[in-house]
């Protein structure tokens, strides 16, 4: 919540097509973060970037892929070639300076049938 | 062996009860803990953060790091039906990598 955003709240779609996933922030932070969140499983690191267009692959990024062209924006697209994309998907930025305060979106579920 | 370990509970108390919430953990390069409290279909909030080992106060709510021992607890006095949530810790290695726990779920019954 605060100054970031995620949309669409509830997200369905079919098996076999892609999906974007939005995440916007007005808090001037560098690093952003995408997390996936399962029952059981807590949080799993699928992207993250430090700065303008860099990003590295996360714990779980295999069918999943981002882009980060201005420092507000972190979209995700589920890809068709992820195996289980029915979850919650947590957006979170982190201050430089502050490195343990990371801040978290109020999340997207995606639910593929 | 996951890096943290957090019981899932479900924990359900009364109000006004104290209410104790733990973490364990393997790596000792771990240098920062945190709680994070996540309310249902919600984003994860930073509640505290603690650097080194000892007691952080913060109202009702103590955070505890025992670094020889790996674990973390968060306690909360006075646990009111507002505080029911699922707690999250989590810690950061040197290489500034978050690490989660899988969260507990705290109901508290007015």
């Amino acid at each position: 919540d605060g100054g970031i955003t995620q949309s669409p709240k509830y997200l369905f779609r079919k098996e076999g097509q892609n999906v974007t996933l939005s995440c916007e922030q007005n808090l001037n932070h560098d690093a952003m973060y995408w997390y996936r969140q399962d029952p059981g499983q807590g949080l799993r690191l699928i992207y993250y970037s430090q700065i303008v267009n860099d990003f590295q692959k996360g714990d779980i990024a295999e069918g999943y892929s981002v882009s980060r062209e201005k420092k507000e924006s972190f979209p995700l697209t589920v890809t068709s070639a992820q195996k289980n994309p029915t979850a919650f998907y947590l957006c979170a930025t982190t201050p430089g300076a502050s490195v343990y305060e990371q801040y978290f979106g109020p999340g997207t579920r995606l639910t593929v049938t | 062996q996951k890096e943290v370990e957090q019981d899932p509970g479900p924990l359900s108390v009364p109000e006004g009860a104290i209410v104790s919430l733990n973490c364990t953990y393997s790596n000792s390069a771990f240098q920062y803990f945190m709680w994070y409290r996540q309310y249902s279909r919600k984003g994860p909030e930073l509640l505290m953060y603690t650097y080194s080992s000892g007691n952080k106060e913060d109202g009702r709510f103590t955070a505890q790091v025992d670094k020889s021992s790996k674990y973390i607890s968060l306690f909360i006095r006075d646990s009111q039906p507002s505080d029911s949530a699922t707690y999250l810790c989590a810690m950061i290695d040197t290489g500034n990598q978050f690490y989660f726990g899988t969260g507990t779920s705290l109901t508290v019954i007015p």
